[in-house]
């Protein structure tokens, strides 16, 4: 079964505009921290916001907001103001703790291309 | 702070020659380094851990003897691609996480793309 599902291959928003990548998952581990990365073109890993399973807030740096709905296992990203540069593929990631055992292995999901127009 | 670079950043090379790839953790040092594979358009997807100083583990259905990671030092970690075939043509990522910090986050390199002709 896939541990984290993004559902949406591809996402189109105007410039300015809100909007917001799904992303959902599934663990049994009660310890658990979720990602999300932007990839541009050029192929690098941008970490963009972090959450963790025990955090009671939702995370929020700059413009982007991490929407942490627990009880449904899903870690949407919101992205407000979108910008031309925000067009990329962004990941949703997971890593588990079981067993205490935290080496930071990561489970990606399939990705989400955005583009943004103008 | 906390940069991981990547050499070479692109590679071409021919069928059944090896290839080798290092990442290195600039102003850290890493306890665990992983490497990833990616295809065009899509996710990536784990091949092994490594921790330094012992043997890497590989995640099921990578060939460790294609597939070869060593790493040697706190801040370098090679992947060695065996006997290159065209179907290993891809981009591979490595990622590090800082030592003593409980994983928060893993730090990517800028990736490298083979091609193998």
């Amino acid at each position: 079964a896939q541990k984290i599902t993004q559902t949406q291959p591809g996402m189109f928003v105007q410039e300015k505009e809100a909007v917001t990548l799904d992303c959902t998952y599934d663990t049994s581990d009660p310890s658990y921290g979720l990602f999300w990365y932007k990839q541009p073109s050029s192929g690098e890993m941008i970490f963009l916001i972090y959450q963790g399973s025990y955090d009671q807030q939702n995370a929020t740096e700059g413009r982007y907001s991490l929407n942490f709905q627990k009880a449904r296992k899903s870690a949407n990203l919101v992205i407000s103001a979108s910008q031309l540069g925000d067009s990329a593929m962004y990941f949703c990631a997971m890593r588990e703790n079981a067993g205490g055992t935290s080496y930071g292995k990561l489970t990606f999901g399939q990705g989400t291309i955005l583009t943004v127009h103008p | 702070g906390a940069v991981v670079s990547q050499h070479p950043s692109w590679v071409i090379c021919k069928s059944g020659t090896s290839v080798k790839i290092e990442c290195r953790s600039l102003d850290f040092q890493a306890t665990t380094m992983f490497w990833y594979r990616q295809f065009p358009k899509q996710s990536l997807m784990l091949m092994a851990t490594s921790n330094e100083g012992s043997k890497a583990t590989y995640e099921q259905g990578v060939e460790k003897d294609k597939f070869l990671i060593n790493h040697a030092s706190l801040t370098l970690s090679t992947l060695t691609v065996t006997s290159a075939h065209p179907e290993d043509s891809s981009f591979y990522i490595c990622s590090a996480t800082r030592s003593g910090e409980g994983a928060y986050e893993q730090y990517f390199g800028p990736g490298t793309r083979l091609t193998v002709t």
